[in-house]
């Protein structure tokens, strides 16, 4: 099994909601990471967990509050969004400690509107 | 810091061309990894090579081929005899290896269009 899953694919949010995004990756990968990607943009680097511990938050706004219960499961739990938010989260999974490693596999993405 | 550029935002090209994603790269590292990743219209970005700084040999995957250069630190990426299917978005990206998990720094994004 060598995929990331997310859900949910899509999902529409106003901003007094709070909301889960959740990934899964059942390939025994014990670095996972979060990443935005605006339209016509590159992903951009957002959390990164190593062995269940957050190892580096790239200045995320508190509203964005990530969690990893176990080395399968990362979620990203949010609230009071704005809708400069909207964008694609992306979830990845990679081997060990880091891609310094290996290469990270993505997930499709989940699409999210802030209305 | 460390930087990726991808200079071409869009190419598009008739099928059967082929053709070359430019990606040049800044890091102060010695050792340091590169990847180049394919993004359809689906979202989903795709894993197609990792290359180390210190392994500057070229490689060849059927029609895909990698050009590591590490005098003008460049990793450039060629399709040869492009398909439709390869149309997509494609990005180099770049991690620095100083133990522990890191993310990856991407370039920009080349767009690439193949025309039937």
């Amino acid at each position: 099994d060598t995929e990331v899953t997310q859900t949910p694919k899509h999902l529409v949010m106003g901003m007094t909601n709070k909301k889960s995004l959740k990934c899964e990756q059942h390939m025994g990968h014990r670095a996972m990471y979060w990443y935005k990607q605006k339209a016509k943009k590159p992903p951009e680097l957002m959390f990164v967990y190593s062995y269940e511990k957050l190892s580096i938050n790239e200045s995320v706004p508190s509203r964005f509050s990530p969690e990893c219960p176990n080395s399968s499961l990362l979620n990203l739990h949010l609230h009071a969004l704005q809708p400069e938010d909207s964008a694609l989260y992306l979830c990845a999974s990679s081997r060990s400690g880091g891609s310094s490693y290996n290469e990270q596999f993505f997930g499709p993405g989940t699409r999210l509107t802030v209305l | 810091a460390q930087k990726v550029t991808q200079a071409q935002t869009e190419i598009s090209v008739v099928e059967k061309e082929d053709v070359t994603l430019d990606c040049v790269y800044e890091t102060r590292d010695t050792t340091y990894y590169l990847f180049w990743y394919k993004q359809p219209p689906s979202g989903e970005l795709v894993f197609l090579i990792r290359r180390n700084s210190f392994d500057e040999q070229n490689e060849i995957s059927g029609r895909y081929s990698w050009n590591f250069q590490k005098s003008t630190s460049s990793f450039n990426f060629t399709i040869t005899a492009s398909q439709v299917v390869d149309s997509a978005v494609y990005f180099c990206a770049l991690s620095e290896a100083e133990g522990g998990a890191d993310g990856l720094t991407f370039g920009k994004g080349t767009h690439l269009i193949i025309q039937p």
